[in-house]
């Protein structure tokens, strides 16, 4: 049961363009949501994060949004640059009812923008 | 610099062989987590530690072990491996992350694992 979901394993944009990455959630108690990127034989590295207090955090030309009610998050980065091509995770964390707690990725989205 | 070091980046053994992986941080983090990439699936947690000597299962622990003895070091132990254990193995460390904006993991280089 994936309960962080990335829809679009891959994605193609044009450079100077804006790039939009999804992310759903199934559980409400996740109250700390991350975006990481990967590259190739590279472990991820951290990019933006955001509480669930917030709706929107922005970090030069990377862009958080998160919609509580729909369980959502975007990542937007504008404008988007070659250097931006890669996997992009997002994560989600919590500590839930039962004492556990939980940090789960998903699936990643291949970023690839065209020069 | 502050950095995740993961030992060793690649390795291939055989079934039943006992490995070690090992994980040190320099960066005087209390977290450190285990994670596996495998195709369409994503990093999973393997295990996680909050503290010295404060483990917890994540959502795939079987046939790991983990051990916190000091703070700086969070091995990964294959007791008996098996081909499923094939994967690529990643260990990161963060301070508490909790209510901390703009903070996240920081990861090794991953270790690149086949079990023959």
């Amino acid at each position: 049961d994936q309960q962080v979901k990335q829809n679009s394993p891959s994605l193609s944009v044009q450079e100077g363009r804006i790039s939009i990455l999804n992310c759903d959630y199934t559980n409400s108690m996740f109250d700390y949501f991350l975006w990481y990127k990967k590259y190739p034989a590279e472990g991820p590295t951290f990019l933006i994060s955001i509480s669930s207090i917030k709706d929107k955090n922005e970090d030069g030309r990377f862009t958080v949004f998160l919609n509580k009610s729909a369980k959502h998050l975007s990542l937007h980065i504008v404008p988007s640059q070659p250097g931006d091509s890669a996997v992009y995770f997002c994560a989600a964390e919590g500590f839930f009812t039962s004492g556990t707690y939980k940090y789960i990725f998903g699936t990643g989205t291949r970023l690839k923008v065209l020069a | 610099e502050a950095q995740v070091t993961q030992n060793p980046r690649y390795l291939i053994t055989v079934t039943g062989k006992k490995l070690t992986v090992t994980c040190s941080q320099n960066m005087n983090h209390e977290y450190m987590s285990w994670y596996r990439q495998d195709p369409g699936l994503g990093l999973r947690q393997i295990y996680y530690s909050m503290n010295v000597e404060v483990t917890d299962k994540g959502d795939v622990p079987e046939g790991y072990k983990v051990s916190r003895k000091e703070k700086r070091n969070f091995p990964l132990i294959l007791e008996s491996p098996s081909p499923n254990q094939t994967s690529l193995y990643f260990c990161a460390s963060s301070f508490k992350l909790q209510g901390r904006d703009n903070y996240g993991y920081t990861f090794g280089s991953g270790t690149r694992l086949t079990v023959v």
